[in-house]
């Protein structure tokens, strides 16, 4: 079965530190990847997605992959408090379902003032 | 503006009764999904539809079915024969021809059997 990986934390990290939230899957082929934040009672909202591996930046956030090792990662630099929600991990596994998206668990991450 | 609506917000029903909830988008999106969330759980497909007129089972679809009449509506129908339907239910919609597969949500809908 295909998997995503999440740590489901609490992730607490002190205002203005960096977080870093791990993700792994299982299928080799995979071909793209997406970061989600979810609010307390809200619907997931996209941050950012990456296909390559390497990084890739958008304001605080760095999406980071490696496809060898079968790792994402999602760095938030200067963390605020309102960075504090879950974040959702979200593979594409392409082949006959290239339309389908199978999720991670998601970890809460806290940031504390 | 341009978005995915879903209604009612909330919804309570009773045990035996069927409940529709509905999905619209007007962003010309051809791929409509329906998601649903426990805690703990994360997302879990229940049925997707990349054209209208046509739609395929997720991974936990016994005791859900859908409709894909018109491009811009998706609408889900938990039977009596889901055991536990309490949940949140969150509708998606994707652009077809993109190989990400990027996938916007809708506001979801929280459902609660009485």
């Amino acid at each position: 079965q295909k998997e995503v990986e999440q740590n489901s934390g609490p992730l607490s990290v002190p205002e203005g530190a960096i977080a870093s939230l791990n993700c792994t899957y299982s299928d080799r082929g995979s071909q793209s990847f997406f970061w989600y934040r979810q609010y307390s009672g809200k619907s997931p909202e996209l941050i950012m997605f990456i296909y390559s591996n390497g990084d890739k930046e958008d304001g605080r956030f760095t999406a980071q992959l490696n496809k060898a090792s079968q790792y994402v990662s999602l760095l938030i630099r200067d963390s605020q408090p309102s960075d504090s929600a879950t974040y959702l991990c979200a593979v594409n596994m392409g082949g006959g379902s290239n339309y389908k998206l199978t999720f991670g668990k998601g970890t809460l991450l806290t940031v504390n003032p | 503006d341009g978005g995915i609506t879903q209604s009612p917000k909330y919804l309570f029903r009773k045990e035996g009764q069927n409940v529709t909830l509905s999905c619209e988008q007007n962003l010309n999106h051809d791929a409509m999904y329906w998601y649903r969330q426990d805690p703990g759980q994360g997302l879990r497909l229940i049925y997707y539809s990349q054209i209208v007129n046509d739609f395929q089972k997720g991974d936990i679809a016994e005791g859900y079915s859908v409709s894909r009449e018109k491009k811009e509506s998706f609408p889900l129908t938990v039977t009596s024969a889901q055991k536990n339907p309490t949940a949140f239910y969150l509708c998606a919609s994707s652009p077809q021809g993109l190989a990400s597969g990027t996938q916007y949500f809708g506001p979801g809908t929280r459902l609660t059997v009485l």
